[in-house]
Parts: C-alpha cells; structure tokens; sequence
C-alpha cells in the first residue's frame, strides 16, 4: 500500500516565520510535487522534482522553495511566512514507467493557518 | 504552460441519476488525463484515467470520454449513490513538463 506522509495535519504559524512542510514517500518514486489546495481554486503546483537534487517551479513559486536531499523526502520551505500562505498543502508522488507518466498519490494534506 | 478548466463548479442530482463533469484542456501535447475524487477531510484518490491514445475508458459506473480533437474530457457517473458526494476534480499532464495541472474541481452532491 502507497504511503505518503506529511509531517504534520494543521500548523499555526507567525507571520514572518520560516516554516519547513516535510514529505515522505516509500514506493521509491522517482517524482515528487508540492500543491497548495484553495477553494475555487482546485489544487495548484508550486514546485516538483524527478530526482534527488533536482527542483522544478511550477505555477506558484513565488514565496517558497524546496529541498529534495533523498529520493524519499521532499520539503516545501516558506522563506518568510505571510498570510497569503495560508492554505492546504498537498505532496504527491508519483513514478515514470515505459508507459508514461503514472497516477500520483497524495498525502493526508497540511493544513497551514499563517498569524 | 497547460490550463485546465472544470465544469461545473457545483452539482446537484438525484440518487440514480446520472452525472457529468467536463473539462478543457489548452496544451495539444497533453497525453495523460486523471481524475480524483477528494471525500471531505481525505486526501484526494484516482478514480479512472486516459491516456490519448483511447477515446473512452469505462470502469464499473464510471466512464471518461476522450476527444483530442477539441481538447475536451469527460466525466461520467451513472446510478449515483450518496457516496459518490465529493469534489472531483479533473487534471491534465504536457509531455513537457510532466507534472499534473488540475481542474478547480466540482462539488457533487447526490440528494437520497
């Protein structure tokens, strides 16, 4: 059964704070990806990777950055907190076989209120 | 980059009823179209997917439609339950960039 783990369910941060979204995942998936979910707004990407060291911006990065040291780990970093940040997070990972890119499992979502 | 639009934002059917949600697609190297379901307080879960090589894919009650053409797909959900109450949302993956651009979802909501 396909795990995906985020460190925390709800987070209560101060504006201005630097906060760390840790993810893991252990069915060795090469691809890893970080959404903010809003209502109205559907799920919306902010960073991914297809490996260990490697990042890619998605549609929202502004505000955030990631670190991705081990296949299994990828953590979403908000530089300075704002309250525009406030929101659901979502990790996903997902595979590459022959076939093409593969379903992407989530994980149980953090939900981050910024003060 | 892809965009993804989703309709209807909300929808209301009777138990037994059938349901349909659409989605248009702008990138034409998409190739890989999922759905999800997310229950309220869950993560969201597959429920069916197509690739482009296949205009319709069935599975039990539900089926989505394919037309590369028009860069459109469809959900369909037939004999609804009061369990398939949830937001869906569709989702589109470019060979570019391989990462899933999503849909701003639907609420479906089945009356008993």
């Amino acid at each position: 059964d396909v795990k995906v783990t985020q460190s925390s369910r709800y987070l209560v941060k101060r504006t201005g704070e630097k906060v760390f979204l840790e993810c893991v995942q252990d069915m060795d998936h090469e691809n890893m990806f970080w959404y903010r979910q809003d209502p109205g707004l559907g799920l919306r990407l902010i960073y991914f990777s297809y490996d260990v060291k490697m990042k890619e911006k998605g549609d929202i990065p502004e505000g955030y950055s990631v670190s991705r040291e081990k296949k299994e780990r990828f953590s979403l970093i908000l530089e300075s907190a704002s309250t525009n940040q406030t929101s659901m997070y979502l990790c996903a990972s997902s595979s590459t076989t022959g076939l093409g890119d593969t379903e992407a499992f989530f994980g149980q979502g953090t939900r981050l209120t910024v003060v | 980059g892809e965009n993804v639009e989703q309709h209807p934002s909300t929808l209301s059917v009777q138990e037994g009823d059938s349901a349909v949600i659409k989605c248009t697609y702008s990138d034409s190297a998409s190739n890989y179209f999922p759905w999800y379901k997310q229950e309220l307080g869950k993560r969201p879960q597959l429920i069916i997917d197509i690739r482009s090589n296949v205009g319709e894919k069935k599975d039990q009650r539900i089926a989505v439609t394919l037309n590369k053409t028009a860069k459109h797909f469809s959900l369909h959900i037939t004999e609804t339950q009061p369990e398939d109450s949830a937001v869906y949302f569709c989702a589109a993956m470019d060979t570019g960039r391989r990462a899933l651009t999503f849909g701003s979802g639907t609420r479906l909501q089945v009356q008993p």
